[in-house]
């Protein structure tokens, strides 16, 4: 079983849809990632999380330690939001990062 | 604004050449990481430092190097290219708070 289990593994849906993507972890951790990858490789961090909730814009992303759970929102979705998005937490008993396998996202118009 | 810097976009490289992935940070972080990232298999650690001269095998080390001289530059080194090499390489920078920046990247292909 890998430690960190995104959900779903694609996703696709109407442009202003409300999204949610979930990520679960069984390891102790210092912080959750929620990352975005668009094609052509670039990566870019959204959110840094240890407890709570957390939001830019569109995007929220919430983190329940107790239930090592954590969820990326996207309200009124748009085209340019398809992108990979990864969720990735650090492990408390070193810096390495652990690498959910990313969720594809494609909204259409 | 933090930036993490690979020295190239693009490589093409022959089968048995010595390669350098160059990258260099520029937020005094004490953690740098070189991944790889393949279709399907998501991003995989290669090499970590948490210091200068300090270097820690990922999960693939096999057939990679690393090399941390100064704090802000990190480098990745494929010693005899073979095809299986052929991926998108990250670099990634990171504080002892955890947050972690990442370079544009490097395809490079090996043939």
């Amino acid at each position: 079983k890998n430690e960190v289990e995104q959900s779903p593994q694609n996703l696709t849906a109407q442009e202003g849809e409300f999204i949610t993507i979930n990520c679960s972890y069984s390891v102790g951790i210092s912080a959750l990632h929620w990352l975005q990858q668009h094609p052509g490789g670039g990566i870019v961090s959204l959110f840094m999380l240890s407890s709570g909730k957390k939001k830019h814009g569109r995007l929220i992303a919430t983190i329940n330690i107790q239930e090592k759970h954590s969820s990326l929102h996207i309200t009124a979705s748009h085209p340019r939001d398809s992108a990979v998005y990864i969720c990735a937490v650090g492990a408390d008993s070193n810096y390495q990062l652990i690498w959910g396998a990313g969720t594809k996202l494609i909204i259409k118009p | 604004d933090v930036k993490v810097t690979q020295s190239s976009r693009y490589l093409v490289k022959r089968t048995g050449e010595k390669v350098f992935l160059e990258c260099v940070q520029d937020m005094d972080h004490e953690n740098m990481f070189w991944y790889r990232q393949d279709p399907g298999l998501g991003l995989r650690l290669i090499y970590f430092s948490y210091d200068v001269k300090m270097k820690e095998k990922g999960d693939i080390p096999e057939g990679y190097s690393v090399s941390r001289e100064k704090k802000e530059r990190f480098s990745l080194i494929l010693e005899s290219a073979s095809t299986n090499q052929t991926s998108m390489y990250l670099c990634a920078s990171g504080s002892s708070t955890g947050r972690a920046f990442f370079g544009q990247g490097t395809r490079l292909t090996v043939v």
